[in-house]
């Protein structure tokens, strides 16, 4: 079964701190994706990562930056956190979609974050 | 415009009943795929059912079925003989192309929830 961990379950942090949040696959897979859900918004996407390096801005990627040096490791930095940055951070990861496009993303339990 | 829109942000059945989660999607990309996850309150998110723009018939899985009516662009879930542990958020999403990162495009969601 593919397992993605991040690091914290629950965050609190004050205004203006750098907060870093962590994502590991151990599936080996290409892919790694950032989202927060936020209600009546469904999740939206901040950035995601199709190699080592290699980073792609999503949706939503102000206030965002990300680091990909290991192909199992996919991490999220807030450089400057904001309260309107509090929600629901969700990390996934898949294979590359191929032929006929099945390759479901697996998701992370999700780190709830609080600015304050 | 919404690419992905649920336009049920709540819904109650009766236990043992059916019921159908609306779904519909926007696209001019010819190859994309549609996916439903479920997120019980404990927050990880469940893939459950996919359907590719290619596919002929509707996908089934288990209780789970997918309404595919490309011509109208809706991509409904039916669950049937609903049970008490269906109780949850429901979101659609759609990935466009095979070859764009693998990234998908969620809906706002649906809560369903279900009544002894």
């Amino acid at each position: 079964d593919v397992k993605v961990t991040q690091s914290s379950r629950y965050l609190v942090k004050r205004t203006g701190e750098k907060v870093f949040l962590e994502c590991v696959q151990d599936m080996d897979h290409e892919n790694m994706f950032w989202y927060r859900q936020d209600p009546g918004l469904g999740l939206r996407l901040i950035y995601f990562s199709y190699d080592v390096k290699m980073k792609e801005k999503g949706d939503i990627p102000e206030g965002y930056s990300v680091s990909r040096e290991k192909k199992e490791r996919f991490s999220l930095i807030l450089e400057s956190a904001s309260t309107n940055q509090t929600s629901m951070y969700l990390c996934a990861s898949s294979s590359p979609p191929g032929t006929g496009g099945i390759s479901p993303l697996h998701f992370g339990n999700g780190t709830r974050l609080t600015v304050t | 415009a919404q690419k992905i829109t649920q336009t049920q942000p709540g819904m109650f059945v009766q236990e043992k009943e059916a019921v159908t989660l609306d779904c519909t999607y926007d696209t001019s990309d010819p190859s994309y795929g549609l996916f439903w996850y479920k997120q019980p309150s404990s927050g990880e998110m469940i893939f459950l059912i996919y359907q590719g723009s290619y596919d002929q018939q509707n996908a089934t899985e288990g209780r789970y079925s997918l309404n595919f009516q490309k011509a109208r662009k809706s991509a409904n879930l039916v669950i049937s003989a609903s049970q008490l542990g269906d109780s949850a958020m429901y979101f659609c999403a759609m990935r466009e192309g095979w070859n764009q990162g693998g990234k998908l495009i969620f809906g706002q969601g649906t809560e369903l929830s279900v009544k002894p």
